[in-house]
């Protein structure tokens, strides 16, 4: 599988956009890129996940770069209990079963 | 909430303990995972299921045992574990596998202590 790179952490203002980027410069054609987040003490949440095409949906919406070489998870008005690590995770379809995490990013929304 | 529901939430047992973790979902989903995640790490695989039959196995311990009793059950027998397999255990569905379009949906976890 692709590997990804996020960065390990990141502040955001309550109330404001979070732009929150990920690279995987490794990606082929029938990987998918998708994210999750944890908050404390939870399982993971699944938020989105996309091939190719800009995709939204009522929790973000995530741009994936015209080369795929990278994407950029976007949480329109962050709140406090957006605070979570955030995983982006390049998922083939040849290995379709698996769902493997990386690191992750560390946001943590303040007021 | 978490369509995926996992019990007990919390587990002490001992390395000398036989015990068993369950997930259960009812969203018609025919793929279940298990995946095991230590303290600030990822989760990590552990098994998978696809139609009650187990099609991968992560190289895991034969102390950890898994059983996928009909679709919308998946246990987790645990027998003569050591203290380093401490962690939060979480169940996960998915419509199917083979479908790269199919996301995972998780539980909260189990957070098993091994004394």
């Amino acid at each position: 599988d692709a590997k990804t790179t996020q960065p390990p952490s990141m502040d955001c203002a309550e109330g404001r956009a979070a732009n929150l980027p990920c690279n995987h410069s490794t990606i082929s054609g029938n990987e998918y890129v998708y994210w999750y987040r944890q908050i404390h003490s939870q399982g993971p949440q699944y938020i989105i996940h996309g091939l190719k095409n800009n995709e939204t949906n009522e929790m973000a919406s995530l741009i994936i770069t015209e080369d795929r070489k990278s994407s950029t998870l976007i949480l329109p008005h962050a709140t406090l209990r957006d605070t979570a690590v955030y995983y982006c995770i390049v998922r083939a379809y040849y290995n379709d079963y698996k769902l493997s995490f990386g690191a992750g990013t560390t946001v943590t929304v303040r007021a | 909430d978490t369509e995926v529901t996992q019990t007990p939430k919390h587990l002490v047992m001992g390395m000398t303990n036989k015990k068993s973790l369950k997930c259960e979902q009812h969203m018609g989903h025919r793929a279940m995972y298990w995946y095991k995640q230590k303290a600030k790490k990822p989760p990590e695989l552990m098994f998978v299921y696809s139609y009650e039959k187990l099609s991968i196995n992560e190289s895991v311990p034969s102390r950890f045992s898994p059983e996928c009793p009909n679709s919308s059950l998946l246990n987790l027998h645990l027998h003569a574990l050591q203290p380093e397999d401490s962690a939060l255990y979480l169940c996960a569905s998915s419509l199917l596998t083979g479908q790269v379009n199919s996301p995972l949906h998780f539980g909260n976890g189990t957070r098993l202590t091994v004394t």
